[in-house]
């Protein structure tokens, strides 16, 4: 068990430019999360997966944002038009289905708009 | 989910124990609580969990109160590498899926 990874885990861009992140869950678990974190503040949710379906976005995730889990297995995170306000640490989380499955969090991606 | 608030800092030495407190007056019959912790430069990890009753894990205990309105993590002895900032969270049973985090408490131990 490898854990949840994620890739890349800097990135820094130009404002107006497109990018996207990976995430890789572990392995067996069925539902998969994407939240961004600020300086200073806690981690907010974003959207999250059970298997392939995309069952509950925020609204954070504005038009720019999208997420796809094609096979149900990793999932991307693709933001279009990046603005300064999108710099943030980018989390990806897994777990099993159930109320009080924990979640595994993976390292993150540092996305920094220039 | 329901909101909870923790103090935004705490100091503790060494080998002893920390009791990090939370409250969170409006919490539902359905409402688990949840702790986890994020260490520098990592992702959240999870601590520990619970509904009514005391709980207990190799990591943590968790103290709730009999109202449940609030509630107490402990860590028997804190060690340096618990310097992280420790989030309280409610989660409700029936519609659990998302985390909604706070500002949390950041811990610093010192020898």
């Amino acid at each position: 068990d490898t854990g949840v990874s994620q890739n890349p885990r800097h990135k820094i861009t130009k404002r107006g430019q497109n990018v996207t992140f990976r995430c890789d869950p572990i392995s067996e678990h069925n539902r998969l999360y994407w939240y961004r974190q600020t300086l200073g503040q806690g981690p907010e949710f974003l959207t999250y997966f059970q298997n392939e379906a995309q069952l509950e976005k925020s609204r954070l995730l504005s038009d720019r944002f999208s997420a796809e889990r094609p096979k149900g297995s990793f999932s991307t995170l693709e933001i279009q038009r990046t603005e300064q306000g999108d710099s943030a640490m980018y989390l990806c989380a897994s777990s099993l289905v159930g109320p009080y499955n924990e979640q595994f969090f993976g390292p993150g991606t540092r996305l920094t708009v220039l | 989910d329901a909101k909870t608030t923790q103090p935004n800092s705490m100091e503790s030495n060494e080998e002893e124990p920390v009791h990090l407190p939370c409250n969170h007056s409006t919490i539902s019959g359905t409402d688990y609580i949840h702790w986890y912790r994020q260490l520098p430069s990592q992702g959240p990890e999870y601590v520990i969990h619970g509904l009514t009753s005391n709980v207990n894990n190799r990591m943590a205990s968790l103290a709730i109160a009999e109202d449940r309105k609030s509630s107490t993590l402990i860590l028997h002895r804190a060690t340096l590498r618990d310097a992280a900032v420790y989030y309280c969270i409610l989660r409700d049973t029936g519609t659990a899926s998302k985390l909604t985090f706070g500002t949390g408490t950041r811990l610093q131990v010192t020898l």
